[in-house]
C-alpha cells in the first residue's frame, strides 16, 4: 500500500504567477483535501475532491482551483500568486465521503512567492 | 462557525511527568474530534479520534461538551513524544467532511 505523495517538494514563484501543486492519493482511496497551512498555523481547509468533483469548500478565493483524475490523484492550481499565498499546502487522502474517515497526510509541498 | 483553540504554543515537561496538552472547540453540531501529531521531518499523522475511546501511545483525550474541550494526555511524558500536537475538529462540508485546525502546541519533553 502506497502512502499520500506530493509533488514538488519545495518550489519558488514570482507574484502573479501561477502554480500547480500535484497529489497522489494513497491506494484504495476515492477523496483528497488539500489545506494551507502558513506559518505558526495550523493546516486550513482549501477544497475537497470526491469522484473528480469539488465536494466541499473553504474561505479562498476563486483563483484557488482543483482537479481530481479519474485515478484519483489530485492538482492544486493558483492563478495569480500573492506574497500570502506563501505556505505549505498539504493532501489529505481518505477513503469515504461522509461521515467519520481518516485522512493521510503527504508530506507537503512548500511554497515560496517572491 | 467552527472553532479550536490550542492555547499553548509550547509546553515544555520533563521526562516522566504528566502532560496535558488543551484543546478547546466551538461547534454547533455533534463534534467529531481528533488529534494529529507531527514527529520532526515527518507528516501529519492521526494520533486518535473520539469515538474510539483508545489508548495510542500511552495518550488519551476525552471529550467533554459541557466544557466543549478534548484535552490530550498522557502520565508519563517519554522523550519520543516530543513533537507538534494538532487538535482537528470534523465537519460537513458540501457532500463530505473537512477538518479544522488549532494551531498546534509543540511538546517538549526534556531529559
Amino acid at each position: 500500500e502506497t502512502g499520500v505523495t506530493q509533488s514538488p517538494t519545495h518550489l519558488i514563484k514570482t507574484r502573479g504567477q501561477q502554480v500547480t501543486l500535484r497529489c497522489s492519493s494513497q491506494s484504495g482511496h476515492n477523496t483528497v483535501s488539500w489545506y494551507q497551512q502558513a506559518l505558526g498555523q495550523g493546516p486550513q481547509f482549501i477544497f475537497q475532491y470526491y469522484r473528480e468533483e469539488e465536494n466541499g469548500r473553504g474561505n479562498f478565493p476563486p483563483r484557488f482551483s482543483g482537479l481530481q483524475f479519474p485515478n484519483y490523484s489530485s492538482e492544486l492550481n493558483v492563478n495569480a500568486l500573492e506574497l500570502d499565498d506563501s505556505a505549505l499546502y498539504l493532501c489529505a487522502s481518505s477513503s469515504k465521503v461522509t461521515g467519520t474517515t481518516e485522512a493521510f497526510f503527504g508530506q507537503g509541498t512548500r511554497l515560496t512567492v517572491v | 462557525a467552527q472553532r479550536v483553540t490550542q492555547p499553548e504554543k509550547l509546553l515544555s515537561v520533563f521526562k516522566g511527568a504528566p502532560v496535558e496538552l488543551k484543546c478547546n472547540y466551538s461547534y454547533s453540531g455533534s463534534p467529531e474530534l481528533f488529534w494529529y501529531v507531527q514527529y520532526s521531518r515527518q507528516r501529519l499523522q492521526l494520533l486518535l479520534r473520539h469515538i474510539s475511546r483508545e489508548s495510542i501511545k500511552g495518550f488519551t483525550a476525552d471529550l467533554n461538551k459541557g466544557e466543549t474541550s478534548f484535552h490530550l494526555k498522557k502520565p508519563f511524558a517519554q522523550e519520543e513524544d516530543s513533537a507538534m500536537y494538532y487538535c482537528a475538529l470534523s465537519s460537513p462540508t458540501g457532500g463530505g467532511n473537512k477538518l479544522t485546525f488549532g494551531t498546534g502546541t509543540q511538546l517538549k519533553v526534556e531529559l
